[in-house]
């Protein structure tokens, strides 16, 4: 099975920061990588696909990039909306999530 | 617009079994395969199961295999989750969620979740 690791699990960030989620893949997924936003009591929500492909209707402060093995999601100038969890998830060999990265307020 | 809805949770004891829905609208049903998502209280999101457009192809994370049948029908827009010999750590919310596409399978629409809770 393939095991997704993010880093950090928390984040602690101020309004307009360039902030950065990393994630790593127990082994090579190509470019079969999404991420998504989650907030307190809700589904999650799909942000990145492809590893880099912004979803619709996504603000285009976020960005996805990386292949293989290492995977970041960026936010370039944080807003108060962004506060949230944030999940990897690889699906070229079925389908598994990171454990989450928490995006406080500093 | 895409919308799916959730329902069948609520309190069973361990042992146990519940069917779980998930009503669609908005999208050509049929042509998309559909997942199952949970999520414990205060943790991170597990794929449980993902069936495809036709129905034909399952698939099942190991701790659930042999006690959960996911299944769809697609003359009423309605997925399925049978869950049998359930475990306290089958708690969570349970999600149904939506491929992109069929070459393309990411969950681009969620529904809102309904909760499972195994006590006794």
């Amino acid at each position: 099975d393939i095991q997704m690791t993010q880093s950090p699990s928390t984040l602690s960030a101020s309004l307009g920061d360039r902030v950065a989620i990393t994630c790593r893949a127990s082994q090579s997924i190509g470019k079969k990588l999404a991420w998504y936003q989650q907030k307190p009591g809700k589904a999650p929500n799909l942000l990145i696909y492809k590893a880099s492909s912004l979803e619709s209707g996504v603000p285009s402060r976020f960005s996805g990039s990386g292949s293989e093995t290492e995977f970041t999601l960026t936010i370039s100038s944080l807003q108060p909306e962004d506060f949230a969890t944030y999940y990897c998830q690889q699906y070229t060999s079925g389908w598994t999530f990171g454990q989450g990265t928490k995006v406080e307020i500093k | 617009e895409v919308q799916l809805s959730e329902s069948g949770g609520g309190l069973v004891q361990p042992g146990g079994s519940l069917r779980l829905s998930c009503a669609a609208s908005g999208f050509t049903f049929s042509t998309y395969p559909m997942n199952w998502v949970r999520q414990a209280p205060g943790k991170g999101l597990e794929w449980v199961s993902a069936i495809s457009d036709s129905g034909g192809s399952t698939y099942y994370t190991d701790s659930v295999k042999g006690r959960f049948t996911i299944s769809r029908d697609n003359s009423k827009n309605t997925l399925y989750l049978q869950m049998n010999s359930l475990r306290a750590e089958d708690t969570a919310v349970y999600y149904c969620a939506k491929h992109w596409s069929n070459s393309n399978p990411s969950f681009d629409h969620w529904g809102q979740g309904t909760l499972v809770t195994v006590s006794s």
